[in-house]
């Protein structure tokens, strides 16, 4: 079945030890979203690939980064992790602008000691 | 600013018990609104995209209404297996991101 993956499933990591979490795609999908969303909160767009072109929220810590190196794979590394950047990580993927359905991966939760 | 809420926060059910979940929202211009299913520790899955006001989809025991100001999803007759996080969003006509709410988080009890 095509879809979305993300590794690890499970991450610890010390506070300020660097992290990278990974995406992968089988559905061929143009843009792909990484969101971080913590407890009972909604989820927060990160930023966005269009193909390679990238896209960053205004309100997105410098801490955060992300890589594309081809339409199938996407990462997110966190330099620096804080206690605060302990969250659900979710990795969504869609065909285009303009087809706003996203298919979210499993996601990759974040814990920060 | 642009705003998503929904509520109630959490809703316990009997099963067999309907209810509805709301979401208002304050955009400027509508482009789409979509309703998600989340389990716990999972991510999002796709329900309902609505596009217009008077709108509604359906899908087993879920049906989703749109307004101007807000959207509803009904759920009739619900089972223990419909126990999950309600996300809505919506999609903006300028900057053409979506704004999710918080959730309402659904449980239903045998």
């Amino acid at each position: 079945d095509a879809m979305v993956i993300q590794n690890p499933r499970y991450q610890v990591t010390q506070f300020g030890k660097p992290v990278t979490l990974s995406c992968s795609q089988t559905l061929n999908h143009n843009v792909m979203y990484w969101y971080q969303q913590k407890s009972s909160q909604a989820p927060k767009l990160l930023f966005h690939y269009y193909d390679k072109d990238f896209n960053n929220e205004a309100d997105t810590p410098d801490n955060f980064q992300s890589r594309r190196p081809n339409t199938s794979f996407c990462f997110l590394d966190i330099r620096s992790p804080g206690l605060g950047d302990a969250a659900m990580y979710l990795c969504a993927t869609s065909r285009g602008q303009g087809h706003n359905v996203l298919t979210f991966g499993a996601g990759s939760r974040l814990t920060v000691l | 600013e642009d705003q998503v809420t929904q509520s109630p926060e959490a809703l316990r059910l009997q099963e067999g018990e309907s209810s509805s979940l709301n979401c208002s929202y304050t955009v400027s211009g509508l482009r789409g609104l979509f309703w998600y299913r989340q389990d716990p520790g999972k991510g999002p899955e796709f329900l309902f995209t609505l596009y217009s006001a008077g709108e509604e989809k359906e899908k087993e025991r879920l049906k989703a209404t749109l307004t101007k100001k807000e959207s509803f999803l009904h759920i009739t007759a619900p089972k223990p297996e419909d126990s999950a996080t309600y996300l809505c969003a919506v999609h903006q006509n300028t900057g053409g991101k979506l704004i999710f709410g918080q959730g309402t988080e659904l449980s239903v009890k045998p």
